[in-house]
């Protein structure tokens, strides 16, 4: 039963365009959330997170946005690079003891055209 | 400062054989985990150190699986007996704050 959900598999962008990569949880406990990069043969890369407590968190080119009623974070990137091309995923944290395990979706690939 | 890092970055065991992987976290971090990444998968929790105890191991898929951490410092993660469906990235991460993890670039273990 995945609780964390990257419904789409890979996506394209031209350079210079906005990426929007997307996730949906089940868990109600989870109140942080992270999205990492991953290039291949390399471990996953921390990128932005945000509490539960937030709506949005913006650094730089990133920016993360949570509708907690509707359980679905999303990451924008904009302007996409070609070197933005990994893999993007999204995981969660729960509060409380056992809130040191990360739990990640399956991932999302993006592919950012020169 | 160096990164976690991690060794063997490949392992091929036929199956049967015993492995052993190793992980070496950023200096003093004292929270280690280690986490299994089957292919087309994210990565999925095994077991988490805190120093030298291990303080939840209930993500090890079968008890083929032992995690040891005795000196606070580097990890080792031993699978016995491999198996086919033990094939998957084993991800090692490290971190001052239990939220702010690190992943080391993992070890590629396919068992034939």
């Amino acid at each position: 039963d995945q609780q964390v959900k990257q419904n789409s598999p890979s996506l394209s962008v031209q350079e210079g365009r906005i990426s929007i990569l997307n996730c949906d949880y089940t868990n109600s406990m989870f109140d942080y959330f992270l999205w990492y990069k991953k290039y291949p043969a390399e471990g996953p890369t921390f990128l932005i997170s945000i509490s539960s407590i937030k709506d949005k968190n913006e650094d730089g080119r990133f920016t993360v946005f949570l509708n907690k009623s509707a359980k679905h974070l999303s990451l924008h990137i904009v302007p996409s690079q070609p070197g933005d091309s990994a893999v993007y995923f999204c995981a969660a944290l729960r509060g409380g003891g056992s809130n040191y395990k990360l739990t990640f979706g399956k991932g999302t690939l993006l592919t950012v055209n020169p | 400062g160096a990164g976690v890092s991690q060794s063997p970055r490949y392992k091929v065991a036929k199956r049967g054989q015993d492995v052993a992987l190793r992980c070496d976290p950023i200096s003093g971090h004292v929270s280690l985990f280690w986490y299994q990444q089957a292919l087309g998968q994210g990565p999925e929790f095994l077991t988490y150190f805190q120093n030298e105890a291990q303080l939840d191991k209930s993500g090890l898929p079968s008890d083929r699986f032992f995690a040891e951490r005795p000196e606070g410092s580097v990890s080792t993660l031993k699978i016995q007996r491999t198996q086919q469906e033990d094939s998957a990235v084993y991800l090692c991460a490290s971190s001052l704050a239990v939220r702010e993890q690190f992943f080391g670039p993992g070890t590629r273990l396919t068992v034939l």
